[in-house]
Parts: structure tokens; sequence; C-alpha cells
């Protein structure tokens, strides 16, 4: 069983759209998260942490947290083509609450 | 500058060969890790390191080894054990391991011919 999945993509927004990235987990104990995103060929970049349930919003980027529903996702407001990437979620899922990362979500922002 | 500094960014080795892979942080982070990415995947973690001469293995450390002698450095050798070692490799860093932010070098991708 994967500790954490993600809405898998690629996913194609036009430029000034909503995207909108998920991740579901399956340790009920997790008290924080994180996304990070990868540009194509580059190490993967923290964008987001949340701890708490609700909302996150920093600048276009606004992170969710549902810990009853073991939901987190991502929303990218007036997307542009520079936040064209692969977006991963991540979580301390290991035995030593150790990083676990999602598959990632490739996003497109056509101009 | 603070940061993590992988080297060498690009590394090609002969089949059968070891290969030692760098990481020298000067974060003053405790905790350390090496991750490893195949393309179109996520990250899967190798080894991590919660102080200095203690490190755990992670979900795929077969054909792998590592160090952590200093706090700043956490090397990691690919030996001729592991069978698919063409990789785009990752170490991360952070103040601790249970729920910290982890910060990632610039990665180096070795290839095995």
């Amino acid at each position: 069983q994967k500790e954490v999945e993600q809405n898998s993509g690629p996913l194609s927004v036009p430029e000034g759209a909503i995207a909108s990235l998920n991740c579901t987990y399956s340790d009920r104990g997790s008290q924080s998260f994180f996304w990070y995103r990868q540009y194509s060929g580059k190490s993967p970049e923290l964008i987001m942490s949340i701890y708490s349930n609700g909302d996150k919003e920093d600048g276009r980027f606004t992170a969710q947290l549902n810990k009853a529903s073991q939901y987190v996702s991502l929303l990218i407001r007036d997307s542009q083509p520079s936040d064209s990437a692969t977006y991963l979620c991540a979580f301390p899922g290991g035995s030593a609450r150790q990083l676990t990362f999602g598959s990632g979500t490739q996003l497109t922002v056509l101009p | 500058d603070g940061g993590i500094t992988q080297s060498p960014k690009y590394l090609f080795r002969k089949e059968g060969q070891n290969v030692t892979l760098s990481c020298e942080q000067n974060l003053n982070h405790d905790a350390m890790y090496w991750y490893r990415q195949d393309p179109g995947q996520g990250l899967r973690l190798i080894y991590y390191s919660q102080i200095v001469n203690d490190f755990q293995k992670g979900d795929i450390a077969e054909g792998y080894s590592v160090s952590r002698e200093k706090k700043e450095s956490f090397p990691l050798t690919v030996t001729s054990a592991q069978k698919n070692p063409t990789a785009f490799y990752l170490c991360a860093s952070s103040w601790g391991v249970s729920g910290t932010e982890a910060f990632f070098g610039q990665g180096t991708r070795l290839t095995v011919v």
C-alpha cells in the first residue's frame, strides 16, 4: 500500500487559470505536509509547508489540509508558464517519520 | 551562503565500478538524506542519518553504502552490487528527521555504461 498518492497527471491549464493539485496520505498521525516544485532536470524546491487544518496562502499559492479526510491540496492561482514543473507532496510517513514523497504531478501552463 | 553542495553534477562510470557521490551542508542540520529519482518517478529514500556516526536504511538501500563521520558530510557510495545505478541522486538535509522540512542539493546525475 502506497503511503502517499498524487493525482498522476499530466495536468495542463491555460495561463491565468487555477491549477489544482491533490494528494492523499495513509498515516492519520502525520502533522506536517510539504509541497515541492521540481523543474525538469533540477532538484526539488520547497514551496509550501502546512501543519494545521484549513488553508495557508502564500502569494499565488494556497495549500489546503483536511486531516479528517487525509487530503492535502495545492492551488495555484493566475497560473503562469513559469509554473510549469512537477509538483511533489511529502509528509513524514516513514518509520522514523522521515519524509515520504508522492510520485509527483506534472503541470504544464499553456500560454 | 548556506546550502547543500553535491558533487559532481554529472558522473559517468563503467559497469562494475564503485562510485562515491559527495554531499556537504553548512546549514548546521542534524539530519541528512539520500534519495534516488528515476525518469518520471518520485523520490525514493536510500539512506538517512539523524546524527553523526549513525544512519538508517531507507526503502532501497541494497547496493548502496553511506558514512556520517562529520555533521556536514554524508557521502553515498554506489557499489557494483546495485543492479540499475543510472539515476538522478539527490541529497537533502533538515533540522531533524521527524516532521521537519528538508532542503535539497542540486543533485548528481549518474550514468553507468
